[in-house]
C-alpha cells in the first residue's frame, strides 16, 4: 500500500493475475476519491473515481473499494497485463473556498512479470 | 479530450536563475494546479488557481510563485532556482466542483538545477 517515506512500494505481480493496490486516506470529509495511473515519463492519468456515498465502483478490468469507516481505498486490476505496469497514486478530493483540491498519496509501483 | 500542455520537457538551468515554467490548458478549465514530484514524497502542491488573476498558496510555496493573467494559462516562476528545486513539475487543470473534480495532467517538465 500506500505510505510517506523515501521508498516508493512495489508490488509485483505475475501477468494474468489480479492486482490490489492499497491506500489510506487522511480526511474524514473527503467527499471524492480518484485514481491515477502514471507511466514512464507521462504525467498522471484518470483511471477510476468514486464518491463518498458508495462502497465499490466497477470500470473496465478495474474496481475501486472505499471503505470510510477505516478510511481506506483499494484499486483492483483483474487479468493483469503488462501495459498495466506503472505507479499508481491515490487522491482524495476536500472543497476550499471557491473550488476544488486534490491531496494525492505517495503511489505504489506496479511491475507485472511475464 | 481536454489537452494541457507544458512547454517543455526537460530544462537545465543553473543555481540563481529566474525560471519560467508555462502550462497552456484548451479547455476553458476554471481551475489550474502546480504539483513537483519526487521520488518517494508523491505529488506536492506548490500553488493554484481557482480563476484569473487568483492564486493561492500549497503546501510547498516557498522560492516559488505564480501568474495567471489569462484563464488558459497558469506559469509557474522560480526566483532564483536552487538545486533542491531539481524536480519533475507538472500541471494540471481541472473544472468547478459541480460535475467531475478529476484533475487533467500535462505531461511534466523536468527540471534540473545546477
Amino acid at each position: 500500500g500506500e505510505s510517506v517515506g523515501l521508498h516508493l512500494p512495489t508490488l509485483s505481480v505475475q501477468e494474468g493475475d489480479n492486482s490490489i493496490i492499497n491506500c489510506a486516506y487522511s480526511n474524514s470529509a473527503s467527499d471524492y476519491f480518484i485514481w491515477y495511473k502514471q507511466e514512464s515519463g507521462k504525467g498522471p492519468q484518470f483511471i477510476i473515481d468514486i464518491r463518498s456515498n458508495m462502497d465499490k465502483r466497477q470500470g473496465q478490468r478495474v474496481t475501486v473499494l472505499l471503505n470510510k469507516t477505516v478510511k481506506h481505498l483499494s484499486l483492483q486490476i483483474a487479468a493483469t497485463q503488462p501495459g498495466d505496469s506503472a505507479v499508481y497514486f491515490c487522491a482524495e478530493n476536500s472543497l476550499t473556498g471557491g473550488g476544488n483540491k486534490l491531496t494525492f498519496g505517495t503511489g505504489t509501483q506496479l511491475k507485472v512479470e511475464l | 479530450d481536454v489537452k494541457v500542455t507544458q512547454s517543455s520537457r526537460y530544462l537545465v538551468k543553473r543555481t540563481g536563475e529566474k525560471v519560467f515554467l508555462e502550462c497552456v490548458q484548451d479547455m476553458d478549465h476554471e481551475n489550474m494546479f502546480w504539483y513537483r514530484q519526487d521520488p518517494g514524497l508523491g505529488l506536492r502542491l506548490i500553488y493554484f488557481s481557482y480563476d484569473v488573476k487568483m492564486k493561492e498558496k500549497g503546501d510547498i510555496p516557498e522560492g516559488y510563485s505564480v501568474s495567471r493573467e489569462k484563464k488558459e494559462r497558469f506559469s509557474l516562476i522560480l526566483e532564483s532556482a536552487s538545486t533542491n528545486q531539481t524536480s519533475m513539475y507538472l500541471c494540471a487543470s481541472s473544472s468547478p466542483p459541480v460535475g467531475n473534480y478529476g484533475y487533467t495532467f500535462g505531461s511534466g517538465t523536468r527540471l534540473t538545477v545546477v
